[in-house]
């Protein structure tokens, strides 16, 4: 049973350019979660999704940004115009049910690093 | 607001001395985990206790939490050089929120 993948792992882009970054959660979790992380810092929530749902999105900045979580294929987090504070790592969780709670634990992808030159 | 709040901020000990992490947060919580990360990678969940526990213990860890003070602490005995990494509490509602972390660092 393959873990959560995350690609690519890392990315490269110019300000105003999109970065689109991938998670595919392990087998058998329906539920998605993505974090950023700057440099020497924690995990900042960002987004929670099901399948083909957006359960949380109250750590997403209102512009740019948006996230999809279809009913075939991987979570995408889509990063618009992006600018030189969109560097960060962007990891990726996923879990068998809702929330990560009662003894319910995430699973984390290695992360995708986005820097914008 | 983000509910975990690690202390210290950095902690450096020799190999073979205990090493403690504390956890602080803010509101009621199902459950509290703890997860490491090595440098350039992703979380690993390495326990995690119900609100309703006061002390776990897995190998050479062991998590207290006390409810009523919301802090929680994270004890590795017998510290490696392996065990250099950064550690943190995460609280869990309807979805995992994550403290600062600590960076812990073992000299060997």
């Amino acid at each position: 049973n393959a873990g959560v993948m995350q690609n690519p792992r890392h990315l490269v882009r110019r300000r105003g350019q999109e970065a689109r970054l991938r998670c595919s959660p392990m087998k058998g979790h329906s539920h998605v979660y993505w974090y950023r992380q700057l440099p020497e810092e924690g995990l900042k929530f960002m987004v929670y999704l099901q399948k083909e749902n957006i359960i949380d999105e109250s750590g997403m900045p209102k512009e740019r940004f948006s996230a999809e979580f279809p009913k075939e294929g991987p979570s995408i987090l889509r990063i618009q115009q992006v600018v030189r504070g969109d560097s960060a790592a962007y990891f990726c969780a996923s879990s068998p049910r809702q929330g990560a709670s009662g003894d319910t634990e995430a699973f984390f992808g290695q992360g995708t690093r986005l820097t914008v030159v | 607001s983000q509910q975990g709040e690690e202390d210290p901020q950095a902690l450096s000990i020799q190999e073979g001395e205990n090493a403690t992490m504390n956890c602080s947060y803010k509101t009621s919580i199902n459950n509290l985990q703890w997860y490491r990360q090595n440098s350039g990678r992703g979380l690993v969940h390495l326990i995690l206790i119900r609100s309703n526990e006061r002390e776990k213990h897995s190998g050479r860890l062991r998590v207290t939490l006390d409810t009523s003070k919301k802090s929680s602490s994270l004890l590795i005995t017998a510290s490696r050089a392996a065990d250099t990494a950064s550690y943190f509490c995460a609280t869990s509602g309807n979805k995992l929120v994550f403290g600062a972390g600590t960076i812990l660092r073992v000299k060997s």
